[in-house]
């Protein structure tokens, strides 16, 4: 059973390109979470998603962000016209399919390295 | 959201069991206690969870204060492959489900 997919693993952009970062969750899960790691600073909850909604988008960006996890394929969190600042570490994470449960864990992707030149 | 409380770093020497500490002062009735670490370079991976009973599996124990205000993560030989940020986290509910918020965590060195 594969664990949850990111790709790409590294990506470089310019300012003011877009980035498409990708998210295959683990078999059988509906929920995605997107984080974003500063470094040398912990992870910063961005969004949670269940298939084809957006749960919880309360730590995206206003702007320039968006993110969906549509009914087939893969989640993507997007990034348009990236800045300098968008350089970090997005990890993805997904979890089963319980809404309400407390004690189910989450299983999470190797990341995807932005770099913004 | 519901906080935690852990030291930047600790130090343990190989072979010797380390304990890893967490307060969370306002932790509710429901609230699980969760363990996750980081490894250098990946993202991170679960560890151990709990509610009122100590809890024990082949990575680590959990050992949790009788008022829940406070939990230990206990590592009982470390190895050089433990070097590990290590995050305690409570995962509470909201309405939308619920979410799990990182701190800083604890960055764990581990002697040779």
């Amino acid at each position: 059973n594969a664990g949850v997919m990111q790709n790409p693993r590294h990506l470089v952009r310019r300012r003011g390109q877009e980035a498409r970062l990708r998210c295959s969750p683990m078999k059988g899960h509906s929920h995605v979470y997107w984080y974003r790691q500063l470094p040398e600073e912990g992870l910063k909850f961005m969004v949670y998603l269940q298939k084809e909604n957006i749960i919880d988008e309360s730590g995206m960006p206003k702007e320039r962000f968006s993110a969906e996890f549509p009914k087939e394929g893969p989640s993507i969190l997007r990034i348009q016209q990236v800045v300098r600042g968008d350089s970090a570490a997005y990890f993805c994470a997904s979890r089963g399919q319980s809404r309400f449960t407390t004690n189910e864990k989450l299983f999470f992707g190797s990341g995807t390295q932005l770099s913004v030149l | 959201d519901a906080k935690t409380t852990q030291p930047n770093s600790m130090e343990s020497n190989e072979e010797e069991p380390v304990h890893l500490p967490c307060n969370h002062s306002t932790i509710s009735g429901t609230d699980y206690i969760h363990w996750y670490r980081q490894l250098p370079s990946q993202g991170p991976e679960y560890v151990i969870h709990g509610l009122t009973s100590n809890v024990n599996n082949r990575m680590a124990s959990l050992a949790i204060a009788e008022d829940r205000k406070s939990s230990t993560l206990i590592l009982h030989r470390a190895t050089l492959r433990d070097a590990a940020v290590y995050y305690c986290i409570l995962r509470v509910p909201d309405t939308g489900g619920f979410k799990t918020i990182f701190g800083a965590g604890t960055r764990l060195f581990v002697k040779a």
